[in-house]
């Protein structure tokens, strides 16, 4: 069974910063990997996902991600943000070719974007 | 979410009562699934589905069943509803590996609340 870890719970950042949001998982097997970014009061929306190809991997709203294998790390970017980015950021990992296409998520991340 | 709607979306229930969670597609997609989310724990699977009358457990299913009588609806029920049920439920369906845009779609969610 596969699992993520989101190594940081709230990352606060001024505005037209950078900031970076990271995810590890575990899995014996090939994975898809997915960032979902969470509104208040609001579902999950899908910012980017990789599935194959280029280990970098480029979003909606200027988000980017790189996949790297050899760590097990699927780490989600923006180099500046802007206040209306101000969300949960969840990462989430799903068994390549596994029946069911389930997925397993990371714990979240608050991002809190300061003026 | 378009595509997916939830209702109710806002529930209170007495512990031991009976509730049904209801998630609707128009999506014509094989997968369905239901999440809970806590905080700290992102989102946990509950039960998913991979066809009409084709469901699954996933981690957290006791005291949960599901139903898939129709491609376009999935229903959950809390058999006899428990505070530490308390949360918010979220649908969501997927195609197939192949399909374009593949990835979940979530409803906008159901926060029940079991006193």
């Amino acid at each position: 069974a596969q699992s993520v870890t989101q190594l940081d719970s709230q990352v606060p950042v001024f505005e037209e910063a950078p900031v970076e949001l990271r995810c590890n998982y575990s899995s014996s097997v090939s994975v898809y990997l997915f960032w979902y970014v969470q509104y208040p009061n609001q579902g999950l929306q899908l910012l980017l996902k990789y599935l194959s190809g280029s280990t970098l991997v480029k979003g909606i709203n200027g988000f980017e991600a790189e996949f790297n294998k050899s760590q097990t790390s699927f780490h989600l970017r923006k180099p500046s943000v802007h206040i209306s980015d101000t969300a949960e950021y969840f990462c989430a990992v799903s068994e390549a070719k596994a029946a069911g296409n389930k997925l397993t998520f990371g714990g979240g991340t608050r991002v809190l974007v300061k003026p | 979410d378009a595509g997916i709607t939830q209702s109710p979306r806002h529930k209170v229930t007495e512990t031991g009562t009976p509730v049904t969670l209801r998630c609707h597609q128009t999506e014509n997609h094989r997968y369905m699934y239901w999440y809970r989310q806590d905080p700290g724990h992102g989102l946990r699977l509950i039960h998913y589905s991979y066809g009409v009358k084709d469901t699954d457990k996933g981690e957290v299913s006791d005291g949960y069943s599901v139903s898939r009588s129709k491609t376009e609806d999935f229903l959950l029920t809390l058999e006899s509803a428990t505070s530490s049920q308390t949360s918010v439920y979220f649908c969501a369906i997927s195609g197939d590996v192949g399909h374009r845009g593949y990835g979940y779609t979530f409803g906008s969610g159901t926060r029940l609340t079991v006193v």
